[in-house]
């Protein structure tokens, strides 16, 4: 079965601590997708990794994939209260359906 | 350019009802995609279109039935609601499937079944 899972489920943090997101799949794949989502409102995309060592940042939010790991990590770097949201990674496991398989989201709580 | 488009934003239905939920892109996306999200989880995805006439299911297509007409609007029919249809509906587009294209999201319809 194919599995996207993350870990955790749900981290509050304070503001200006640093804190890592794991995201691990079950199956071969060089694409990996990171989603945020504000409660009650829609995904919106953060990063796409291709390939195995891809690493990309966009201000303290920092993420990587190991595909020999089946490993991708999500890092903030001295979170503020704005970066407080659900984060969902997908896997693409391509061939002919297209189908991005989904973690379960981490709920992220950034407290002042 | 309003990206993508989903009516209506709430709706409450009786058992045995049906509805058709709306979905339009404006940015010329070839690939369209319906996807549900129950409270906790993540997306699981209902059914896809890679153009317009072409449609395939996903991993959760049982109760739902989609069209494609035209590459703007992919409709979401539910037919014979059930409380376990009871979620929040997700409509995306892309441009191309994988690759390095992301799937652009609207802003949800959440259907309650009763």
């Amino acid at each position: 079965e194919l599995k996207v899972e993350q870990n955790p489920l749900f981290l509050s943090m304070q503001e200006g601590k640093n804190y890592t997101i794991y995201c691990n799949y079950s199956t071969t794949s060089d694409r990996l997708y990171w989603y945020r989502q504000d409660p009650g409102k829609s995904l919106e995309s953060l990063f796409v990794l291709l390939s195995n060592g891809a690493v990309k940042q966009e201000g303290r939010l920092m993420a990587s994939l190991d595909t020999k790991a089946r490993l991708s990590t999500l890092h903030i770097t001295a979170a503020v209260h704005d970066l407080s949201a659900t984060y969902f990674c997908a896997v693409d496991i391509g061939y002919s359906n297209y189908q991005l398989i989904w973690g379960a989201g981490t709920k992220l709580i950034i407290k002042p | 350019n309003a990206g993508v488009t989903q009516t209506p934003k709430f709706r409450i239905l009786k058992i045995g009802q049906s509805m058709t939920l709306q979905c339009t892109q404006d940015m010329n996306h070839n690939y369209m995609y319906w996807y549900r999200q129950d409270p906790g989880m993540g997306l699981k995805l209902i059914y896809y279109s890679v153009g317009a006439g072409i449609t395939d299911k996903g991993e959760v297509p049982n109760g739902y039935n989609v069209s494609r007409s035209t590459t703007e609007d992919f409709p979401l029919r539910l037919e014979l609601a059930a409380p376990s249809q009871t979620s929040v509906y997700f409509c995306a587009s892309s441009y191309s499937a994988g690759g390095s294209e992301t799937q652009y999201f609207g802003p949800g319809t959440r259907l309650l079944v009763l």
